[in-house]
C-alpha cells in the first residue's frame, strides 16, 4: 500500500517570494505522483503529475515538481507565489495496477501581502 | 478537458433521512468512479471504488449499509447515505477514471452534506 507525507501542514509565505511543499511518498511498487490545489468549498484541481520520464515536472500557474526516486519525494516550488494561490495543497500517489489514490494530509499556503 | 459534476453540490437533510449524490462523467466513459469524504481541515480519505456494473469495493471502516453506492452506467455513479446522522455531515468529492494508460483521475467539484 502506498502512503504520502506531507510535511508542513501551514506554509505563510509573502507575495512574491518562493515557496517549496514537501512531499514524501512510501510504495513497494511504482506510482504516479499527484499536486491537486484546493480552494475553499471547491473541488480538487490537478497543478501536476509525474508519470514517467523527466524528473521535473512543469504544471499549471508556473508551479513545477521535482519526483527524487531515492529520496521518495515529490516537491512542489513556484519561484514567485501571488495572493491567489492562497489554497490547500494536496501530494497524492497511485500505484500503477489499481487507481485507487492517496493524499496527504495537505498543506496550507498562505500568500501574504 | 475530462469533466466530472456533482449534484447537488449542497444538501442539508434531517437526521434518520436519506440523501442521494449523484457524480457524473460529463465528456468520457468513467470505467471506474472513486468516492472520497474530506472532514473539515482534513485531507481526503478514500470510501470506496466502483466499476460500472459491479459492487462497489469499499475501504476498511466504511460501512456499506450506510453508504450506497451504485454505478449503473458509464457516467453516473450514485451514493446514498441512508439513515443520516450529524457525524455524517462532510464534504463529500467523486472522481472517475477514464481507463486509460496513466490512471488519471477528474474529480468533481464536491457535494457539502449537512445533517441536522
Amino acid at each position: 500500500a502506498q502512503s504520502v507525507t506531507q510535511l508542513d501542514s501551514q506554509v505563510p509565505v509573502f507575495e512574491e517570494a518562493p515557496v517549496e511543499l514537501r512531499c514524501n511518498y512510501s510504495s513497494s511498487v511504482s506510482v504516479y505522483l499527484f499536486w491537486y490545489v484546493q480552494y475553499p468549498n471547491q473541488g480538487l484541481q490537478l497543478l501536476l503529475k509525474y508519470l514517467s520520464g523527466s524528473t521535473l515536472v512543469k504544471g499549471i500557474n508556473g508551479f513545477e515538481a521535482e519526483f527524487n526516486k531515492s529520496q521518495t519525494s515529490f516537491h512542489l516550488r513556484k519561484p514567485s507565489v501571488h495572493i491567489s494561490d492562497t489554497a490547500e495543497y494536496f501530494c497524492a500517489v497511485s500505484d500503477y495496477f489499481h487507481g485507487d489514490m492517496r493524499f496527504g494530509a495537505g498543506t496550507r499556503l498562505t500568500v501574504k501581502p | 478537458g475530462a469533466v466530472v459534476s456533482q449534484h447537488p453540490s449542497w444538501v442539508i437533510c434531517k437526521s434518520g433521512t436519506s440523501v442521494k449524490i449523484e457524480c457524473r462523467s460529463l465528456d468520457f466513459q468513467a470505467t471506474t468512479m472513486f468516492w472520497y469524504r474530506q472532514f473539515p481541515k482534513q485531507s481526503l480519505m478514500l470510501m470506496a471504488t466502483s466499476n460500472e456494473g459491479s459492487k462497489a469495493t469499499y475501504e476498511q471502516g466504511v460501512e456499506k449499509d450506510k453508504f450506497l453506492i451504485n454505478h449503473a452506467s458509464l457516467t453516473l455513479s450514485t451514493l446514498t447515505v441512508t439513515s443520516a446522522h450529524p457525524e455524517d455531515s462532510s464534504f463529500y468529492i467523486c472522481s472517475a477514471k477514464t481507463g486509460g494508460v496513466y490512471n488519471e483521475q477528474f474529480f468533481g467539484p464536491g457535494t457539502r452534506l449537512t445533517v441536522l
